[in-house]
């Protein structure tokens, strides 16, 4: 069956420092890559999108990669600040029409200052 | 203005009623969704909608419906509430739902079943 990781529940990083977060994957082919950001009691929220055909995107001070050789993408926060604190959650679609995203646990990452 | 918005936040019901949990999006777009996030917090998909036509149904029981009224609405419907329907359902939408459009979702319903 597909299974979707992402590397520890809590991910304690300081101020400044760059935070790095790991999707893994298996049995799944994804066309698509998304990674979301959800705070307590809200809905997530989209950071980046990354293609199967793509090894990098960059946003402001966010990095996501993609190798689809070794079923895996990072996530990177650069300079993370306390605000940066949520829980990040790595979502795969296939690329069909209506396509519903099959979404890991995520990963809570705690921004100490 | 609110881009994606669930009624009511909080749902609190005794086990075998009837709920129903409202979705309204404002930016126009084709595709809507229903996803439960459980306890552990796993979101997964329960239903997409692509106007007002059922696309995915994910192996959800039959006491659970979704209606789209129109390409703006989309509510669920749950028969005889179970208390493992005890979860929070969030509705999203996207553009046209295919090739990664960025999936916009609600705040939330939490349902907990007494």
């Amino acid at each position: 069956s597909q299974k979707i990781e992402q590397n520890s529940e809590a991910l304690n990083i300081q101020e400044g420092k760059t935070a790095t977060l790991t999707c893994n994957y298996t049995n799944y082919s994804p066309a698509y890559l998304q990674w979301y950001r959800q705070d307590p009691g809200r809905g997530p929220v989209f950071l980046l999108l990354i293609r199967e055909n793509e090894k990098e995107k960059r946003k402001e001070r966010l990095k996501v990669t993609f190798d689809t050789t070794l079923k895996q993408s990072l996530f990177h926060i650069t300079a993370s600040q306390p605000a940066d604190s949520a829980t990040y959650l790595c979502a795969l679609g296939k690329g069909g029409g209506a396509d519903g995203l099959t979404f890991g646990k995520g990963t809570h990452l705690i921004i100490q200052p | 203005d609110t881009a994606v918005s669930q009624t009511p936040k909080y749902l609190v019901t005794q086990m075998g009623n009837d709920k129903s949990i409202k979705c309204e999006q404002n930016l126009g777009h084709d595709t809507m969704y229903w996803y439960k996030q459980d306890s552990k917090k796993f979101l997964k998909i329960m239903f997409s909608y692509n106007n007002k036509e059922l696309i995915i149904n994910e192996t959800v029981p039959n006491r659970f419906s979704p209606k789209s009224p129109d390409k703006a609405h989309l509510n669920l419907h749950i028969n005889s509430l179970e208390l493992g329907d005890s979860a929070v359902y969030f509705c999203a939408s996207s553009h046209s739902g295919g090739g990664g459009d960025t999936q916009y979702f609600g705040p939330g319903t939490r349902l907990t079943v007494l």
